[in-house]
């Protein structure tokens, strides 16, 4: 059974920038048809996603993010990552990263997430 | 951006009774191609991830207890559990995956009365 794990600091002065990695095991993060995403939650609010990567690199942003945000994918150690600049209070979230698979019986929904990982932005 | 609207926020329900949690989305979330609709269910418990309940808006995920259904398609679905029982206390969300970026609603609050 595929498992995600993210990692990284709890907090993040503003201005600064975000940086989290997930990693992933029971599977290769090179398996075909896998995307892999990362997702909020601010405390008390609903679910954002920000943006998935494939294995080749291949990427999508959510364009209310895009300007500061990088994902990306080092298949050698089987992780992806986020990185999030310029960050105000309004980016404090649980950090979940996830993965859906795509075509053919996949549900293409998201059926893998880590545990998340609270990130406060405060000075 | 296809906006997901859940109703109600927040909904009580006594145990054995049936829960009715609603969805709608801005634009169809129905894909001509394959004639899917691209909606998931999630169940997510305090301090923990959402858990995928319900994909192709009416595909129970593998080990999801029966009681748990979803229907509707296009730009309407509906989540219902059709006898409540005391661990399904919990924040439940849809998904629209069809098209990025995707998106979920607000979430609802199911609490037992």
């Amino acid at each position: 059974q595929m498992q995600l794990q993210e990692s990284g600091p709890g907090l993040v002065k503003p201005s600064e920038t975000l940086s989290l990695i997930c990693t992933v095991s029971g599977g290769s993060i090179s398996r075909s048809s896998y995307y892999w995403s990362w997702i909020r939650q601010p405390p008390g609010k609903g679910l954002e996603w920000i943006a998935n990567i494939y294995y080749s690199g291949s990427t999508t942003y959510n364009p209310s993010l895009k300007s500061r945000v990088t994902i990306s994918v080092d298949t050698s150690k089987n992780q992806f990552s986020l990185n999030l600049n310029s960050v105000t209070a309004a980016d404090t979230a649980v950090y979940y990263c996830a993965a859906n698979c795509s075509g053919g019986a996949c549900p293409a929904a998201f059926g893998y997430w880590g545990q998340g990982t609270l990130v406060s932005v405060s000075s | 951006d296809i906006v997901m609207t859940q109703s109600p926020a927040s909904l009580a329900v006594s145990l054995g009774e049936r829960a009715t949690i609603n969805c709608k989305s801005s634009q169809s979330v129905s894909y001509n191609s394959d004639n899917k609709n691209y909606l998931a269910w999630y169940q997510q418990k305090p301090g923990q991830p959402p858990k995928l309940l319900i994909y192709w808006a009416s595909t129970r995920e593998s080990g999801v207890p029966d009681r748990f259904s979803g229907s509707g398609s296009a730009t309407n679905f509906t989540l219902t559990i059709s006898s409540l029982q005391a661990e399904d206390v919990a924040l439940y969300h849809c998904h629209q995956y069809l098209s990025p970026p995707f998106t979920f609603g607000q979430g609802t609050k199911l609490e037992i009365k």
